[in-house]
C-alpha cells in the first residue's frame, strides 16, 4: 500500500490553456473521487467513479471539465480552456465500496491559472 | 440541501489546554461522520469516523468525537493538546445513499502555542 498519489503536485498555467491531472488510487480500491478545494473552504465534491464507471458528477463540474478512469485504476481530470476561477487544490481520494467507505486522500494538485 | 457547519474558523490555544471543535450537519437521514486533519505541508488524513454503534468514538493521537443524533452534531475533542496538533481540522459527512461522496465543513485552523 503506497497510498494515493497525484501528479503533478503543482501546475501553473496561462488562462485558456488545457491541463490534465493524474490520480493513482490505492491499488485494491474500487471507488475514486475528485474534490476541489479553494482557500478558506473545505473540499467540494466534483465526481465519483466506481471501477471505470463515472457514476456521479457535481454541478460544479462545468463542460470544460472531464474525468476518466479508463481501466478502473488511475484517473485523469482534464480542464479545458482554463480560467482564473479554476485556481484551486484538486484532491483525489479512493476507497473500498464495503466497510463504510473510508476515503484516503492524495497530496493534491495545486493549480494556479495566471 | 445538506450542509456541514464548523463553528470556528480559527482557534488558538496553549499546550495542555483542552480542545473542542463543533460540527453540525443538516441531513435528517442516516449518515456516516468523519473528522479529517491536515498538518502543515501534508495531505488530508483521517482522524476518526462514526458509522454506527457507540456514539463516542476514539481516533488517533488522543482525539475523540461524540455523535449526538438529536443535535445533528459530531464534536471533536482532545483533553490536552500538544504543539504538534497545530493543523486544519475538517468535519465531513456522507449520506448512506450518496455513493460515499463526502460533504465537508469549511475547516478550523487550530494553532497550539508552546
Amino acid at each position: 500500500d503506497t497510498g494515493v498519489s497525484q501528479n503533478p503536485r503543482h501546475k501553473i498555467t496561462k488562462r485558456g490553456q488545457n491541463v490534465t491531472f493524474r490520480c493513482d488510487p490505492i491499488s485494491e480500491h474500487n471507488r475514486l473521487y475528485w474534490y476541489r478545494q479553494t482557500l478558506g473552504q473545505g473540499p467540494e465534491f466534483l465526481t465519483y467513479f466506481q471501477n471505470e464507471a463515472q457514476l456521479e458528477k457535481s454541478r460544479l463540474l462545468s463542460d470544460r471539465f472531464s474525468a476518466e478512469r479508463p481501466k478502473g485504476s488511475f484517473s485523469t481530470l482534464e480542464i479545458q480552456r482554463t480560467e482564473q476561477r479554476d485556481s484551486a487544490m484538486y484532491r483525489c481520494a479512493s476507497s473500498l465500496s464495503s466497510g463504510g467507505n473510508e476515503q484516503y486522500f492524495g497530496p493534491g494538485t495545486r493549480l494556479t491559472v495566471t | 440541501a445538506q450542509s456541514v457547519s464548523q463553528h470556528n474558523h480559527h482557534v488558538i490555544l496553549s499546550e495542555a489546554a483542552s480542545l473542542e471543535l463543533g460540527c453540525n450537519y443538516s441531513y435528517g437521514g442516516t449518515v456516516n461522520l468523519f473528522w479529517y486533519v491536515q498538518y502543515p505541508g501534508q495531505h488530508l488524513q483521517l482522524l476518526l469516523k462514526y458509522f454506527s454503534g457507540d456514539p463516542l468514538v476514539k481516533g488517533i493521537k488522543g482525539f475523540e468525537a461524540e455523535f449526538i443524533k438529536s443535535k445533528f452534531s459530531f464534536n471533536l475533542r482532545k483533553p490536552s493538546v500538544q504543539w504538534s496538533d497545530t493543523a486544519e481540522y475538517f468535519c465531513a459527512v456522507n449520506r448512506d445513499d450518496s455513493w460515499g461522496k463526502l460533504q465537508f465543513g469549511a475547516g478550523t485552523q487550530v494553532v497550539v502555542t508552546p
